[in-house]
């Protein structure tokens, strides 16, 4: 099946710094990538819906100047955390979808982000 | 996209066949009934997809009845290694890019 990596697996940041994740697909080109957070012991929440080449759609509740979503090529999607805080500190998962894609979403590996 | 109701918990020992059932009551005439696997620290990884009666893949066999008001997801013969959430969701076909729910799925735990 198709493979989607994120890089790094975990990070750890100080309070006010931002950090940056990354998303690829690395064996088809994704024309949308999601991005979702998982705190512990709780479901995934999505966060953002990226197209490549337009500007990503946040959900209610995530503040879009914190999350900066940039989905440049079809094959790599960015969240940059800014100013991160210590509640910022969760799961990060992407998934993306093919051209022609039907149904299924493939998902990365996760990003662990711990702010201290 | 419906909503979607599972134990939130089951236990069962290596070897058993294992059933988790997930209820849909409002799901849409469009929608594939879809099950994830979620391991600790990790992606969810799809494991099977169906839209009525019963399908059957390497890992899991998926049972929806002629209502669609619900399914249950079979794991035959489970192991340790089967330990993990798993999440039912219900999907328009068609729809690659459409924005998936995830519920509060059932955590399975194969005990020894």
């Amino acid at each position: 099946g198709a493979v989607v990596s994120q890089h790094p697996s975990r990070v750890i940041c100080k309070s006010g710094t931002s950090v940056k994740i990354e998303c690829r697909s690395l064996d088809f080109q994704a024309t949308t990538m999601f991005w979702y957070r998982q705190f512990p012991k709780q479901s995934l929440m999505l966060m953002a819906t990226s197209n490549e080449g337009s500007k990503a759609t946040y959900e209610q509740g995530v503040e879009k100047d914190k999350f900066l979503i940039n989905h440049a090529s079809l094959t790599l999607s960015t969240l940059t955390v800014t100013s991160a805080h210590p509640e910022d500190s969760s799961f990060y998962i992407c998934s993306a979808t093919g051209q022609g894609s039907s149904y299924e979403q493939y998902f990365g590996p996760g990003t662990r982000l711990t702010v201290t | 996209l419906a909503k979607t109701t599972q134990p939130i918990s089951m236990d069962s020992y290596e070897g058993q066949e294992v059933n988790i059932t997930c209820s849909h009551n409002n799901i849409a005439t469009n929608d594939y009934i879809t099950w994830y696997q979620q391991f600790p620290s990790q992606g969810p990884r799809f494991i099977i997809q169906g839209y009525k009666t019963k399908v059957t893949n390497e890992v899991a066999s998926l049972f929806i009845p002629a209502d669609r008001k619900s399914s249950t997801l079979s794991l035959p013969r489970v192991s340790l290694s089967d330990t993990a959430v798993y999440y039912c969701l219900g999907i328009p076909s068609g729809a690659g890019s459409y924005q998936l729910t995830f519920g509060k799925g059932t955590k399975l735990s194969v005990i020894p």
